[in-house]
């Protein structure tokens, strides 16, 4: 139940895109198309923003987008905006059932 | 509206108890899965623990298991977390989450409790 590999932080100015990574092994997320992101905010509890890899919940806008390649999953929020500050982690299934990445802390310059 | 309401936690010393509580309302809680994930202080999210929707299916993380167990009633709409012979890393806010218009993620969560374990 290794978690899954997340920087830790990444940075954007308002209006660019970023991209976060989140690296797993066959046992997780290159085994399963159950990758899910959630964005937290200080002091609040986890905001599911993608799930089954790449779909968004209603109400997620659609400068979120998920994908994944191999062993690798990324989240990518495209026209950044200053709310969109905050952290940000990975969950995968992995037959144990769950594991979470560290956590990326995401700055809006 | 799905709502997700934690209780129960506290201050405990060291190798003591606590049983956390969990009220859902909002949804048809006998027909999904719940889980427990928590949060240390200024750390990442941990998965705890998960229970089948007819506890037929338990799971645990390894660094809980055999010290923390996970329950449910159904007519109650409440899940629980008993958690006993604490230790200091054990200290986190625990959160209730569930799938619910989500079946392999968790689309709504509680607002938390927090668990200190000091002397």
């Amino acid at each position: 139940q290794s978690a899954l590999t997340q920087p830790r932080s990444v940075s954007g100015s308002p209006g660019q895109s970023v991209t976060i990574s989140c690296t797993g092994t066959s046992s997780d997320v290159g085994g399963y198309n159950y990758v899910s992101w959630y964005q937290q905010h200080p002091g609040k509890a986890p905001k599911l923003m993608i799930y089954d890899v790449s779909k968004r919940p209603s109400g997620v806008p659609d400068r979120f987008s998920g994908s994944k390649s191999g062993n690798t999953a990324s989240l990518t929020i495209s026209g950044l905006q200053a709310e969109d500050e905050a952290d940000y982690y990975c969950c995968s299934y992995a037959g144990s059932p769950w594991v979470f990445g560290g956590g990326t802390k995401l700055t809006v310059l | 509206e799905v709502q997700l309401v934690e209780s129960g936690g506290g201050l405990v010393k060291p190798g003591g108890s606590l049983r956390l509580s969990c009220a859902a309302s909002g949804f048809t809680f006998s027909s999904y899965s719940m889980n427990w994930v928590r949060q240390a202080p200024g750390k990442g999210l941990e998965w705890v623990s998960s229970i089948s929707s007819s506890s037929s299916y338990i799971y645990y993380a390894d660094s809980v298991k055999g010290r923390f167990t996970i329950s449910r009633d159904n007519a109650k709409n409440s899940l629980y977390l008993q958690m006993n012979s604490l230790r200091a890393e054990d200290t986190a806010v625990y959160y209730c989450a569930g799938g619910v218009v989500v079946v392999a993620a968790f689309d709504y969560w509680g607002q938390g409790t927090l668990v200190t374990v000091s002397s």
